[in-house]
C-alpha cells in the first residue's frame, strides 16, 4: 500500500516559469517530509525538507509547502531552469520509526 | 571527498543464483539504509543499520534477503535464490546519524541495477 503518492509521473515546463510538483500522503503520523532529485544513473540527492511544525520552507529557488489537513505537500521551483530536469521524489517519515516512505517520482522536463 | 559507493553498478544473474551487493558509506556515517526501486515504483525501504544497534529488517521482502554491516562501515546485501521479481535498482544511503525522524540528510549511492534472467 503506497503511503506516499505522486500522481503525476511527468511534468513539462518552459524555462523561467514555475514548476509545481505535488505529493500526497495517507499516514497522519508522518511529521517529516523531504524532496529528492535524481538524475539518470545517479542516486537521489537531497533537495529540501520540512517538518510538520512548519507549513513552508524556502531554499533559494525551491520552496516546499505543507498542508497537513489535506495531507499534501508541494515543491515549487521558480524560475525553472533546464538543469532542473530530473526525477523528483517526495519522502515522508514518522518520528517513531526508522523508515522513509518514498513516492514513485515525477519526471520534470524544463524546456529551454 | 568520497560519497557513497556501490558495487557492482550492474549485475545480471540467472534465476536461482545468489548475489551480493556492496555498499561503502561515507566515512563516519553511523546510519545506513538499503532501498530498492522496481520499474515504475518508488523507493522501497529494505533495511536500516544504526551504529551497533540491531538492524531494522522490517522492509526485507522475504527470507531470501539478508544484509550485514561489518565494523559499522561496509554493508553487503545478499539475495539468495534470486527470482525475476528481484530485478530492480538497489540503492544504499548513509547519514551521519538518525535522530528519530528528524534525521540528518541521507546521501545515496548510484545504485546497483540487478537483472535476473
Amino acid at each position: 500500500d503506497q503511503q506516499v503518492k505522486q500522481n503525476s509521473p511527468s511534468l513539462s515546463v518552459q524555462e523561467g516559469r514555475i514548476s509545481i510538483l505535488n505529493c500526497d500522503y495517507t499516514n497522519s503520523m508522518f511529521d517529516y517530509f523531504l524532496w529528492y532529485k535524481k538524475y539518470p544513473a545517479e542516486g537521489p540527492t537531497f533537495l529540501i525538507s520540512i517538518s510538520s511544525i512548519k507549513d513552508k520552507n524556502e531554499d533559494g529557488r525551491f520552496t516546499v509547502f505543507l498542508n497537513k489537513s489535506a495531507k499534501h505537500l508541494s515543491l515549487h521551483i521558480v524560475p525553472s531552469q533546464p538543469g532542473d530536469s530530473a526525477v523528483y521524489f517526495c519522502a515522508a517519515s514518522a518520528s517513531y520509526g526508522n523508515q522513509f516512505y518514498f513516492g514513485t517520482g515525477t519526471s520534470l522536463t524544463v524546456i529551454p | 571527498g568520497a560519497g557513497v559507493s556501490q558495487s557492482p553498478s550492474n549485475k545480471v544473474t540467472e534465476k536461482g543464483k545468489d548475489v551480493e551487493l556492496r555498499c561503502d558509506p561515507i566515512s563516519g556515517h553511523t546510519a545506513l539504509y538499503w532501498y530498492r526501486q522496481s520499474l515504475g515504483q518508488g523507493l522501497e525501504f529494505l533495511i536500516y543499520f544504526q551504529g551497533n544497534s540491531a538492524p531494522d529488517k522490517s522492509g526485507l521482502p522475504s527470507d531470501r534477503f539478508s544484509a550485514e554491516r561489518t565494523g559499522g562501515s561496509v554493508s553487503t546485501l545478499t539475495i539468495q535464490r534470486t527470482q525475476q521479481e528481484d530485478s530492480a535498482v538497489y540503492l544504499c544511503a548513509s547519514s551521519l546519524r538518525q535522530v528519530r525522524g528528524y534525521t540528518d540528510t541521507q546521501y545515496f549511492g548510484p545504485g546497483t541495477r540487478l537483472t535476473v534472467l
